[in-house]
């Protein structure tokens, strides 16, 4: 079974710019989390998807959105880039989501915002 | 805010020896787990314990876990090189959140 990919797996952009970065989850599973990582703050979680429904979303402006397709595949969104952005992003799939169901974690994509 | 807090930050061991990682957290949990990560990468899934274990084994891992104290941890046996890695602890904050929180991660070197 193919696990969770993310693509691009590295990114430079500049500030003001706007990012998609994409996840496709393991085959079967719905749930979908965001988290991103950075030295400072560590794993923080971004927002998680079912089923196409957004269920929680984590403390991050509004420049930061997602979504999730019909196919459990899903999107992230980053608009107006600044300096702080620059980290690692990485997209999680599970069944059914939460802390009951183990997650399994694709190899990230790395933003640098210049 | 960070919920599960490890400790050490850094631990440098010789291939071979054991290594022992502990986790704090704050509010109650239905469950725990362990993840690793190596430089850079995604994070791997190690085990998972639940509110009403004391104790779980997979392979070299052992984890205990102490709800009246709120901690955990992860024990690595006869330890290897390609341990080398960083170590969380999550959490779920509140039942039906589907929000992992991690804590900021042990660093483990393991010395061939």
């Amino acid at each position: 079974k193919a696990g969770v990919t993310q693509t691009p797996r590295y990114l430079i952009k500049t500030r003001g710019q706007q990012v998609t970065l994409s996840c496709s989850p393991i085959s079967g599973h719905r749930s979908v989390s965001w988290y991103q990582q950075t030295p400072g703050q560590g794993l923080q979680f971004l927002f998680e998807y079912f089923s196409e429904t957004q269920r929680n979303k984590g403390n991050f402006p509004g420049r930061f959105s997602g979504r999730q397709f019909s196919n459990s595949r899903s999107e992230m969104n980053v608009s107006t880039l600044e300096l702080g952005d620059s980290a690692l992003y990485l997209c999680a799939s599970s069944l059914a989501g939460g802390g009951a169901d183990t997650q399994y974690f694709g190899p990230g994509t790395r933003l640098t915002v210049l | 805010s960070q919920q599960g807090e490890e400790d050490p930050q850094a631990l440098s061991i010789q291939e071979g020896e054991n290594a022992t990682m502990n986790c704090s957290y704050k509010t109650s949990i239905n469950n725990l787990q362990w993840y690793r990560q190596n430089s850079g990468r995604g994070l791997v899934h190690l085990i998972l314990i639940r509110s009403n274990e004391r104790e779980k084994h997979s392979g070299r891992l052992r984890v205990t876990l102490d709800t009246s104290k709120k901690s955990s941890s992860l024990l690595i046996t006869a330890s290897r090189a390609a341990d080398t890695a960083s170590y969380f602890c999550a959490t779920e904050r509140g039942a039906g959140s589907y929000q992992l929180t991690f804590g900021k991660g042990t660093k483990l070197s393991v010395i061939p």
